[in-house]
């Protein structure tokens, strides 16, 4: 079972600043890894595919890198409506495992 | 428009059963994997179980192995997950969702398993 690590556990910032995710797998993906933003009381919405593909109705302002077992969700200017719960998942191997999720909060 | 709508959640003790329901509309469904993400209180996402769209494919979370069975019925465009020996560990919301190059998710539908 593939393994995912996400840091940090909680990021602090302010809207404007730059905000870089990471997410560790315990062995290759490929780029096979897909990121998720997920606010209260909601479903999760997907942000990246296959490591770097913005999805449907994505900001620019998102972007992913990385592949094998390195991972990188950047926001390169932090909106208010970006402070949410971040999920990568690994859509290499089964099961399709979610890592344990960033906390982005305002600073 | 794609919807998927959950349904048959609810309070069961320790040990029961549930059946959960997904309705899909909006989309050749039998095309589709399809799969079950719950989410326990205040915690994490978690996979739980994928079906392909014809059925041949299935596969389990080991913490849902030989307890959960995924299933669908693509003339009725309805997603099922049979839940038997319920935790406590297994009250959650129930995410169906389609996932790949654009995802879609329904509402989810709380499962609670309690005394």
């Amino acid at each position: 079972e593939i393994v995912l690590t996400q840091s940090p556990a909680t990021l602090s910032l302010s809207p404007g600043e730059r905000a870089t995710l990471s997410c560790r797998a315990s062995q290759s993906v490929s780029s096979y890894l897909a990121w998720y933003q997920q606010k209260p009381g909601q479903a999760p919405r997907l942000l990246i595919y296959d490591a770097s593909n913005r999805a449907t109705g994505i900001p620019a302002r998102f972007s992913g890198s990385g592949s094998g077992t390195d991972f990188t969700l950047t926001i390169s200017s932090l909106e208010p409506e970006d402070f949410a719960v971040y999920y990568c998942q690994q859509r290499s191997n089964w099961p399709r495992g979610f890592g344990q999720g960033t906390k982005l909060e305002i600073k | 428009e794609v919807q998927l709508v959950e349904s048959g959640g609810g309070l069961v003790k320790p040990g029961g059963s549930l059946r959960l329901s997904c309705a899909a509309s909006g989309f050749t469904f039998s095309s589709y994997t399809i799969n079950w993400v719950r989410q326990a209180p205040g915690k994490g996402l978690e996979w739980v179980s994928s079906i392909s769209g014809g059925g041949s494919y299935i596969y389990y979370a080991d913490s849902v192995q030989g307890r959960f069975t995924i299933s669908r019925d693509n003339a009725k465009n309805s997603l099922y997950l049979r839940m038997n020996s319920l935790r406590a560990e297994d009250t959650a919301v129930y995410y169906c969702a389609v996932t790949g190059t654009t995802d879609y998710w329904g509402q989810g539908t709380l499962v609670t398993v309690s005394s």
